[in-house]
């Protein structure tokens, strides 16, 4: 079975600096795709980035951007010149193909420090 | 373009009553999620719809649970009766179909004393 671990419950870091939040998972299949969510106190769940396990480039979206190492298992997100509002929890999540569901860690909590 | 929407918000219940969570996708979305997400951990899916059909309800507790999708929009979650391990929040999320990205609802936090 599929499973996505994240080692860190908690992190800190202060305004303006980066941070990066560990992720690895454990699948036997070779196409699948990883996900960073952000959920906030107010607990809307939002897309924070997308990778498909077939592209070898990290996907990158303005100051959030992955570090993937397949072979690894791994799929790190760095957050880059945090700001207050990245305050929330941040999940990483597997999905195996488009029809199937996803599976998500049990979370990080993201402090930013002003 | 108008997001998940979930009602109510909160809702505070006593053992072995009912309780029933309504979500509205965004439009064309045919794909629709129930997760449930207890307090420290990530959310679990409870039931997934394609149209007004069930695709996966393995992780349902079909004893007391029961999920709708009339004409393939709206969704209610029902749990009938209520037992204190059922206390989380309940998410819904919506999916174009064939995309990749699932849109999730505000939540119902639930809280059975």
């Amino acid at each position: 079975a599929q499973t996505v671990t994240q080692s860190q419950p908690e992190m800190s870091v202060q305004e303006a600096e980066t941070v990066t939040l560990s992720c690895t998972y454990d699948t036997s299949e070779s196409d699948y795709y990883l996900f960073w969510y952000k959920q906030p106190p107010s607990r809307q769940m939002i897309l924070v980035i997308r990778q498909e396990a077939y592209k070898q480039q990290n996907a990158t979206e303005n100051r959030f951007s992955v570090n993937f190492q397949k072979a690894a298992k791994s799929f790190s997100l760095k957050i880059s010149d945090s700001q207050l509002g990245d305050a929330a929890m941040y999940f990483c999540a597997y999905r195996l193909n488009r029809d199937d569901k996803i599976i998500f860690g049990k979370g990080t909590r993201l402090h930013i420090l002003p | 373009e108008a997001g998940v929407a979930q009602s109510p918000r909160y809702k505070i219940i006593e053992k072995r009553q009912s309780v029933a969570f309504w979500c509205n996708p965004i439009s064309g979305h045919a794909t629709l999620y129930w997760y449930q997400q207890i307090l420290g951990q990530g959310p679990k899916l409870l039931i997934q719809f394609q149209n007004n059909g069930v695709v996966d309800d393995s992780q349902l507790p079909k004893d007391r649970f029961s999920a709708e999708r009339l004409k393939g929009v709206d969704s209610t979650l029902k749990i009938q009766p209520a037992k204190l391990e059922d206390s989380a929040v309940y998410l819904c999320a919506s999916e174009l179909n064939y995309q990749e990205t699932q849109y999730f609802g505000p939540g119902t936090r639930l809280l059975v004393l």
